[in-house]
């Protein structure tokens, strides 16, 4: 199985760009999709961004997201910080047999 | 819209086991696989598994199997997942989240989480 990482912690200023990374351990980032979720304190998560840069239908703009090979690396990038963007996000993806979690980034919007 | 809508909280003693269902609607049951994922108190998301509720064919993290077993009804459009022989660390909230569209193992649709306590 293969892990992925990302920042505990990022804060950044309302109308700013801040971007969560999320660091495959072994095996492609390429080679399966990654996916990211919002979670406020006590909802369930929400997709904000699937198979690596697509968006459904409701998040708005300011969310992307992209993959980087050369470092084996997914991020999610949010511009224009909103106080409401405040919450836990957590990447996602797989090999054959098995769903991985990242260990989730709290985003604080100050 | 897709609805996944699971059952209530449970408290349950040390040993014990718990069932939670999810109800689904607004889509195609028997389509998309149902994936079981857990949230420890102030913890992430930790996977557990999935059930084609097609075939009931399932796939559980290997950290689970032996004490999870996941289960459909079709008639009904409910999964469930039962987790046994539990212990206090299993306290969490329990939620079933449905795939994407031909890639199974993309969680997508998130139910609005069960929690279940164990404690003595």
């Amino acid at each position: 199985n293969f892990m992925l990482t990302q920042p505990h912690s990022v804060s950044e200023s309302p109308g700013k760009t801040v971007t969560i990374s999320c660091t495959r351990s072994s095996g492609s980032i390429a080679s399966n999709y990654v996916q990211w979720y919002q979670q406020r304190p006590g909802s369930a998560p929400t997709t904000v961004i699937y198979e690596d840069n697509q968006r459904p239908s409701g998040v708005p703009d300011r969310f992307s997201g992209s993959i980087d090979s050369s470092s084996n690396s997914a991020s999610l990038t949010i511009s224009g910080l909103k106080t409401e963007d405040e919450a836990d996000y957590y990447c996602q993806s797989y090999d054959s047999s098995n769903v991985v979690f990242g260990g989730g980034t709290k985003l604080t919007v100050l | 819209q897709v609805q996944l809508v699971q059952s209530g909280a449970e408290v349950k003693k040390p040993g014990a086991s718990v069932k939670v269902s999810c109800k689904a609607s607004g889509y195609t049951f028997t389509g998309y696989y149902m994936h079981w994922v857990r949230q420890a108190p102030g913890q992430g998301l930790e996977w557990m598994g999935w059930i084609n509720p097609n075939s009931g064919g399932t796939n559980y993290a290997q950290k689970f199997q032996g004490r999870v077993t996941m289960t459909r009804d079709t008639s009904i459009s409910t999964a469930y997942m039962e987790l046994s022989r539990l212990r206090s660390d299993d306290t969490a909230v329990y939620y079933c989240a449905r795939s994407r569209l031909g890639i199974t193992m993309i969680v997508h649709y998130w139910g609005q989480g069960t929690l279940v306590t164990v404690s003595s």
